[in-house]
C-alpha cells in the first residue's frame, strides 16, 4: 500500500523562476493538502483541494497556486520565487473533505532557490 | 491568529530517561490535537485528541489533552535513540485547517 509519493525530491532554482511539484495521494485517500516548512519551523498550510477544487487557503500570495487531478494527484506551482521560498514542501492526504481524519505526510520536495 | 506553541524547543536526554513535551493552544473554533514525529523528512502521525482527560497510548507514547487550560503533554517513557526526532504538536479547527507548532527536537543519547 503505496503512502504518499512527492515528486521530485530535490530542487535548485534561480529567482523569478517558476517549479511545479507533485503529489501523489496514499490509496484509498481523495484530500490533498500543501504545507511549507522552513528549517526549524512548524508546517504552515498553503492550500487544500478536494474534487478538484481549492477549498481552503492559508496565508500565501497568488504566487502559490495548485491543481487537482481527476486521480487525485496534485500539483504546487510557485511563480516567480523568491529567495525566502527555500524550503522544504509537504504534501498530505487524507479521506473525505471536512471529516475527522489525520493527514498522512509525505517526505517533501527540497526546494533551494538560489 | 492562532497560537501553537511547544515547549521546550529543544531537549537532550539520556538512553531510559522520561521526557514530557508540551504544546499549548489559542485558538478559534477548537476541533482536535494532534501530535507527528518527524524524522528528517515526513511527519508521522501519533495521536489525535479530541476529548479532555482521556489519555491515548501507543507502547511507550502517550498524550493527553486538558481543554480547559488549553495544552496538551506527550510522554515517553524508557527513551530510545530511535525516538530522537522532531515532535509537532498540531491543532484542528472546526473548518479542519491545521496549525503547528514549530516543534520539540528531542535527542536521546545513548
Amino acid at each position: 500500500d503505496a503512502g504518499v509519493t512527492q515528486s521530485p525530491t530535490h530542487l535548485i532554482k534561480t529567482r523569478g523562476q517558476q517549479v511545479t511539484l507533485r503529489c501523489s495521494p496514499k490509496s484509498g485517500h481523495d484530500t490533498v493538502s500543501w504545507y511549507q516548512q522552513a528549517l526549524g519551523q512548524g508546517p504552515q498550510f498553503i492550500f487544500q483541494y478536494y474534487e478538484e477544487e481549492e477549498r481552503q487557503r492559508g496565508n500565501f500570495p497568488d504566487r502559490f497556486s495548485g491543481h487537482q487531478f481527476p486521480n487525485y494527484s496534485s500539483e504546487l506551482n510557485v511563480n516567480a520565487l523568491l529567495l525566502g521560498d527555500s524550503a522544504l514542501y509537504l504534501c498530505a492526504s487524507s479521506f473525505g473533505f471536512m471529516k475527522e481524519q489525520p493527514q498522512h505526510f509525505g517526505d517533501g520536495t527540497r526546494l533551494s532557490i538560489l | 491568529e492562532d497560537k501553537v506553541v511547544q515547549s521546550p524547543l529543544s531537549l537532550v536526554v539520556h538512553e531510559g530517561d522520561t521526557v514530557t513535551l508540551n504544546c499549548s493552544y489559542e485558538v478559534t473554533n477548537f476541533r482536535s490535537l494532534l501530535w507527528y514525529k518527524q524524522e528528517k523528512k515526513a511527519p508521522t502521525f501519533l495521536f489525535m485528541l479530541t476529548s479532555s482527560g482521556i489519555e491515548k497510548k501507543s507502547g511507550r507514547l502517550s498524550s493527553i489533552l486538558d481543554k480547559k487550560e488549553l495544552f496538551s503533554i506527550l510522554n515517553i517513557t524508557a527513551t530510545q535513540t530511535g525516538d530522537s526526532a522532531v515532535y509537532l504538536c498540531a491543532v484542528v479547527r472546526s473548518n479542519y485547517k491545521l496549525t503547528f507548532g514549530k516543534g520539540t527536537l528531542l535527542t536521546v543519547n545513548p
